[in-house]
């Protein structure tokens, strides 16, 4: 049973498009997370829901858009891609928002933009 | 603001031999220090962490962490190195003052020589 799930886990698309990613969490926690890993590994938060109320918002551009239709899922909308959205998407969850809690990461979806 | 800076960004063993992988933090207020790790193409996992109790810390896999604020360190280590510890190593920072996110290394990969 997969804890924490993301679709898809491949994602080529052109310069313009829209596109979208899952992520559902099956743990029955509080809080879910959007992460960004880089070509370098290098990994920073996008986005954290508490009970679907945006609780992290950082310096994300608008055009990636979080949606939260219950606390099980945590969806992010890209509009309008540009060649440097190409990273690694990760989502997470933790059982609350504490700042020591554990957080469950989901494994990934490769967005390629060409 | 926080941030980590872990030195090496890969570092290669031999089987058996010791593994010690550097984290160093910086921080205005007491942290909350995290080591979680990344195998191919998986999401992260949480190895260890520290929240201000003991300055020991062990996880699971056998590795331990040890926080010392007189250097703002929390290396990692494990005394055998064993092939299924081949992966990518983030140490992470966040801190009871600060908001609900963790603050992530640039990550090391650990390569297992047989």
């Amino acid at each position: 049973d997969t804890a924490v799930s993301q679709t898809p886990k491949y994602l080529v698309t052109q310069m313009g498009n829209d596109k979208s990613i899952k992520c559902e969490q099956n743990l029955g926690h509080d809080t879910m997370y959007w992460y960004k890993q880089d070509s370098k590994k290098f990994l920073k938060i996008m986005f954290s829901y508490n009970n679907k109320e945006l609780i992290i918002n950082e310096t994300v551009p608008n055009r990636f858009s979080p949606k939260s239709p219950d606390k099980a899922h945590l969806n992010l909308h890209i509009n309008s891609l540009e060649l440097g959205d190409s990273a690694v998407y990760f989502c997470a969850s933790s059982l609350q928002r504490g700042l020591n809690e554990k957080l469950f990461f989901g494994s990934g979806t490769q967005l390629s933009v060409l | 603001a926080q941030s980590v800076t872990q030195l090496g960004s890969h570092v290669s063993v031999s089987e058996g031999a010791l593994v010690l992988l550097r984290c160093n933090y910086s921080s205005s207020v007491p942290p909350y220090l995290f080591w979680y790790v990344q195998y191919p193409n998986q999401g992260l996992q949480l190895l260890l962490k520290y929240t201000s109790a003991a300055t020991l810390v062990k996880g699971i896999n056998g590795f331990e962490a040890e926080f010392k604020k007189s250097e703002t360190s929390f290396h990692l280590t494990k005394p055998s190195a064993h092939m299924s510890d081949a992966a990518e190593y983030f140490c992470a920072v966040t801190s009871p003052q600060g908001a609900q996110k963790l603050v992530f290394g640039q990550g090391t990969r650990l390569t297992i020589n047989p």
